[in-house]
């Protein structure tokens, strides 16, 4: 199975600065037809799962551009570049290259500092 | 506009059955996989089960595999998951979400939850 690693698990963000999660995977995420099949989600308190970024650095439709995602292989990246109060919650990263099992990472909580 | 509905959640003894569906809107369900993630309290989202387009192929976490079932039935655009044999550590929201080719969960339902005690 695909292990993906999140860090940090934790992260204190002061409003309006730039925060950054980290996702290794213990495979290459490169599936055969060439794309690769990493993605970001985001949990605020009590509600469902909501994608932000699909196939490493694709934005959702009605996400806000300071949302941005990088990497490549076995390294990935989320980025906000200015940290809002309505980006509280958990980020997962996610991997649907390699399945069964589709995998989550751990997930990492934003907080405000 | 693209909606998943999940029902069926309750409170259920160990070795107790459950049906959870995911009811859909919106959107053309015969062209869609589709799958369920759970999270247990206070812990992350895995992976459970996954459906083809037309019910002809699943997938099951190793956790479930053997206890549950995934079907669909797109004549009434919903999706079933058929839990036996229920355990504690089955305790979580189920959530179904959509998969679209090479799109993975763009959509989910607001979950329901499943209880698993005595």
């Amino acid at each position: 199975d695909v292990v993906l690693t999140q860090s940090p698990l934790s992260l204190p963000v002061t409003l309006g600065q730039p925060a950054s999660i980290s996702c290794r995977s213990s495979q290459s995420l490169v599936y055969s037809d060439g794309n690769t099949y990493l993605s970001w989600f985001q949990q605020r308190p009590g509600q469902s799962p909501r994608r932000l970024i699909y196939k490493v650095s694709n934005r959702d439709s009605r996400v806000p551009d300071r949302f941005s995602g990088s990497g490549s292989g076995t390294d990935f990246t989320l980025k906000i570049s200015r940290v809002e109060t309505e980006d509280v919650g958990v980020y997962y990263c996610f991997q649907g290259t390699h399945w069964p099992p589709y995998t989550f990472g751990q997930g990492t909580k934003l907080e405000i500092k | 506009e693209v909606q998943l509905v999940e029902s069926g959640g309750g409170l259920v003894q160990p070795g107790g059955s459950l049906r959870l569906s995911c009811a859909v809107s919106g959107f053309t369900f015969s062209t869609y996989w589709m799958h369920w993630v759970r999270q247990a309290p206070g812990k992350g989202l895995v992976w459970v089960s996954r459906i083809n387009s037309d019910g002809s192929a699943t997938s099951y976490a190793d956790s479930v595999r053997g206890r549950f079932t995934l079907s669909r039935d797109n004549t009434k655009n919903t999706v079933y998951l058929q839990m036996n044999n229920l355990r504690a550590e089955d305790t979580a929201i189920y959530y179904c979400a959509r998969h679209g080719s090479g799109n993975h969960f763009d959509y989910w339902g607001q979950g329901t939850l499943v209880t698993v005690s005595s």
